[in-house]
């Protein structure tokens, strides 16, 4: 497929559990934004890649949140401990080169924290 | 507060009718205002980026308007569809050194044949 792919679909974890989140961009962009989506809510900015490296990740709402993107395409949202809290929808997002392009999201990840 | 406030949150009409959907914003200075449409279930998909010396664009049935002086933006759907039920999100991007968007919570559309 050529859109962004994200897995899994949904994940339910018991409160403490550690999670991985993936993110497959489309071929050869170079931006990664990642996003949470409470319900409702609109989507709020968590962390941003330009290839490999890792820009701005002012919007990890604590020190559980850790994102990378080691060879400049996949990328992984882990989340340590996870508390109730975080149960929301992750989304990831990609554009070609700049980071103001068009974003190109995937379908997100629907995190449940029991 | 929300940088980003759209209405109504929600809005129920009768297909084949035409409706607005409004976006107010208080980000500034800024690069590009977009609007974007969500399944249910999906991420977000774009329907038309304006810069701030962009009065309209348009795309297909949709017809974003701006007006940078007061802060306002409408998202015009025209001839409307089951299919254009969906949330609509406006998105601020600031210009200068930050480019974190702005999403306002999004206005819930439903179609009714």
């Amino acid at each position: 497929g050529a859109g962004v792919s994200q897995s899994p679909r949904y994940k339910v974890a018991k409160r403490g559990q550690d999670v991985a989140l993936r993110c497959d961009p489309i071929s050869g962009h170079v931006s990664l934004f990642w996003y949470q989506q409470a319900l409702g809510q609109g989507p709020e900015f968590l962390t941003y890649f330009q290839n490999e490296a890792q820009l701005d990740k002012s919007g990890l709402p604590s020190d559980r949140f850790f994102a990378e993107r080691p060879e400049g395409s996949v990328s992984t949202l882990k989340i340590q401990r996870t508390q109730q809290e975080d149960s929301a929808v992750y989304l990831c997002a990609s554009s070609l080169h700049h980071k103001q392009e068009t974003q190109y999201f995937g379908p997100g990840t629907r995190l449940l924290v029991l | 507060k929300n940088q980003v406030e759209q209405s109504p949150q929600s809005l129920i009409i009768l297909e084949g009718k035409n409706c607005t959907l409004q976006c107010n914003y208080t980000v500034s200075p800024f690069s590009n205002l977009r609007w974007y449409k969500q399944d249910t279930g999906r991420g977000p998909v774009s329907l038309t980026i304006m810069t701030f010396s962009e009065n309209t664009k348009s795309n297909g049935r949709y017809t974003a308007t701006l007006d940078a002086d007061t802060k306002q933006s409408s998202l015009h759907i025209t001839a409307s569809q089951l299919s254009d039920s969906a949330s609509y999100i406006c998105v601020v991007i600031p210009s200068g050194g930050s480019y974190i968007p702005t999403f306002g919570r999004g206005t819930s559309l439903i179609v009714h044949p």
